[in-house]
């Protein structure tokens, strides 16, 4: 499968637990994006990646969310002390990020449910 | 940052009738201009974007058609079948990162 890979495809925890997802981009892609994305609305962008450098983090995200790239290939996204209002599916994107303007390659997901 | 309005939030089509929906853009240096489609549980896909520098592009029954001179841009979707209901996302914000709306829930009813 040569698509952007997401695991888990769900996850349930408790409320205050840790949680950390991965992501595996198209091999050849050098952006690596993180959305979010609620019922009934489009993806909220997060934060992004040029290889392993995270160049932008949403204003909006809380200092609970962390994500890295160490070797500027898979990536990780850990919440720290989840809350119910951080259930959510969480998207992964990659690109190839060239000259252009880039196309994004959505994972499937990992689900979220915070009890 | 760029400012994306996209319209009608909803919109219910017979199979076989067109549907259409339009993006307006705020900022004038904008030169790209994708359509994404997730269909419900589905990632989002590209379906088809324009660049600047043309005014239309097809592909099979979809289409994208951008008027550069009124800012907006619309899709295009032909003989509607059932399997085109989904949500259409014009995102914007080029080239660092996509920034989506709510987007436009789509019914084609047979």
């Amino acid at each position: 499968d040569t698509g952007v890979s997401q695991n888990p495809r769900h996850k349930i925890t408790k409320r205050g637990q840790n949680v950390t997802f991965r992501c595996d981009p198209i091999s050849e892609h050098n952006r690596l994006y993180w959305y979010r994305q609620t019922l009934g609305q489009g993806p909220e962008f997060l934060t992004y990646f040029q290889n392993e450098a995270q160049l932008e983090k949403s204003r909006l995200l809380s200092d609970r969310f962390s994500a890295e790239r160490p070797k500027g290939s898979f990536s990780t996204l850990e919440i720290q002390r989840t809350e119910q209002g951080d259930s959510a599916m969480y998207l992964c994107a990659s690109s190839s990020g060239g000259a252009t303007n880039e196309k994004l390659f959505f994972g499937s997901g990992t689900q979220l449910s915070v009890l | 940052g760029e400012n994306v309005e996209q319209h009608p939030s909803t919109l219910s089509v017979q199979e076989g009738d067109s549907a259409v929906i339009k993006c307006t853009y705020s900022d004038s240096a904008s030169n790209y201009f994708p359509w994404y489609k997730q269909e419900l549980g589905k990632r989002p896909q590209l379906i088809i974007d324009i660049r600047s520098n043309v005014g239309e592009k097809k592909d099979q029954r979809i289409a994208v058609t951008l008027n550069k001179t009124a800012k907006h841009f619309s899709l295009h979707i032909t003989e509607t079948q059932p399997e085109d209901s989904a949500v259409y996302f014009c995102p914007s914000g080029g080239y660092n990162k996509l920034i989506f709306g709510a987007g436009t829930r789509l019914a084609v009813h047979p």
